[in-house]
């Protein structure tokens, strides 16, 4: 099947600790993104990927960081910087339909 | 930058009923506007989107319009059904904004039967 794979679905979080979450796609886009969603709110863009190994900061990338050394897989670290990292993380892929974006099941994170 | 405003926050219908939502957006560059339909625990799925030359989209139950000189869009359903509870949440696209959306904050959906 072609898709978006997010793991885990559920993480948890030590104080001090560094996560990551991973996101892979086998639907050959060039294009990933990272948002965060909380309760009540819309969708906030961390990070964004247009090509492999270039990516930029989106609007709340402070606590974050990401990699992009495969076109398929790009994974997003929440660093101990980040001092409020409970939300739930949505990956998604943008293809040669330079508009529409496909989202992954998503993984939720809460701090131990 | 761009800003999307969502309203109402939370909608409750009776089934059969129709349902409307309503976004505006501030950039008036943006010419792409999809919507998403979140289910609890999973992610969006797109259901409808419509670009901004194109004044209404309709997809069976499912339109969206477009106004864009008022710089607004509405998400309609008729005939509404149980599994049509869900979040959705509108989006607006700017002309250079590398494929980035501004999200709306969201509307809670609920069809009782």
């Amino acid at each position: 099947d072609g898709g978006i794979t997010q793991s885990p679905k559920y993480l948890f979080r030590k104080e001090g600790q560094n996560v990551t979450l991973s996101c892979e796609q086998n639907l050959n886009h060039d294009a990933m993104y990272w948002y965060r969603q909380d309760p009540g709110q819309g969708l906030r863009l961390i990070y964004y990927s247009q090509i492999v190994n270039d990516f930029q900061k989106g609007d709340i990338a402070e606590g974050y960081s990401v990699s992009r050394e495969k076109k398929e897989s790009f994974p997003l670290t929440v660093t101990s910087a980040q001092k409020n990292p409970t939300a739930f993380y949505l990956c998604a892929s943008r293809g040669a339909d330079k508009n529409i974006q496909y989202f992954g099941a998503g993984t939720r994170l809460s701090v131990l | 930058g761009e800003n999307v405003e969502q309203h109402p926050s939370t909608l409750s219908v009776q089934e059969g009923d129709s349902a409307v939502i309503k976004c505006t957006y501030s950039d008036s560059a943006s010419n792409y506007f999809p919507w998403y339909k979140q289910e609890l625990g999973k992610g969006p799925q797109l259901i409808i989107d419509i670009r901004s030359n194109v004044g209404e989209k309709k997809d069976q139950r499912i339109a969206v319009t477009l106004n864009k000189t008022a710089k607004h869009f509405s998400l309609h359903i008729t005939e509404t059904q149980p599994e049509d509870s869900a979040v959705y949440f509108c989006a607006a696209q700017g002309p250079d904004s590398w494929g980035k959306f501004q999200f709306g904050a969201g509307t809670q959906v609920v069809v009782t039967p």
